[in-house]
């Protein structure tokens, strides 16, 4: 069965660079999520996207931007980057309609700011 | 709000020895509570989860876990681990009412199964 993708798996960028990923739901999916996930650390939530809208806003930086685009697919762009934006990214997706509907992850994509 | 505490930052085990993995919430609604697995730079894989009905319920890979609204628990089992099972676990809340509710996650615990 199709997974969440997840592009690139891994990224190394310099301070004061620009980076952006990218996410591609499952499909039908309508809800798409990003999570920092630093060395160690529980995974913490970003932002979540719903039907190309902004559900649901975490502790995201404000050098940090998204979108979910018509078809679906979602990019988290990240500016100004700095040594602790060095994470694992996750996106992830769900569907609504069904109660408690499970969300999927991705492998995640690792940045490394240096 | 919703948060998620899990009690153990560590759990060793010997192989083939029974285990559980503590997780308790704090909610002022109902909730949905799922398991997650993370395996050394690998991405989160769904263990199980809970929504309603039976309070007991099986995941994959022979976990199972329990839910006890009293105590706002959510505890996770396995009768007999495998090296294989060592992984980061996570325990984690959703709102009940919300379909595009984010996820919580707990701190989580690090299953160590020695041999």
């Amino acid at each position: 069965a199709a997974g969440v993708i997840q592009s690139p798996r891994h990224l190394i960028k310099e301070k004061r660079e620009t980076a952006t990923l990218k996410c591609y739901p499952i499909p039908r999916h309508d809800t798409v999520y990003w999570y920092q996930q630093g060395p160690g650390q529980d995974p913490q939530f970003l932002i979540s996207f719903y039907e190309k809208m902004q559900s649901d806003k975490g502790s995201i930086p404000d050098r940090f931007s998204a979108q979910q685009f018509s078809d679906y697919h979602s990019e988290l762009n990240m500016s100004s980057l700095e040594l602790g934006d060095s994470a694992l990214y996750f996106c992830a997706s769900s569907i609504t309609g069904t109660s408690g509907n499970t969300i999927y992850f991705g492998e995640g994509s690792w940045l490394t700011v240096v | 709000a919703q948060s998620v505490t899990q009690l153990d930052s560590q759990v060793p085990v010997f192989e083939e020895a029974p285990v559980e993995l503590r997780c308790n919430y704090s909610s002022s609604v109902s909730v949905y509570l799922f398991w997650y697995v993370q395996y050394p730079n690998q991405g989160l894989q769904l263990l199980l989860k809970y929504l309603s009905g039976s309070t007991l319920v099986k995941g994959i890979n022979g976990f199972e876990a329990e839910f006890n609204k009293s105590q706002t628990s959510f505890h996770l089992r396995k009768p007999s681990v495998h090296i294989s099972d060592t992984a980061e676990y996570f325990c984690a809340v959703r709102r009940g009412s919300s379909n595009t509710g984010k996820l919580i996650f707990g701190q989580g615990t690090t299953l160590q199964v020695k041999p």
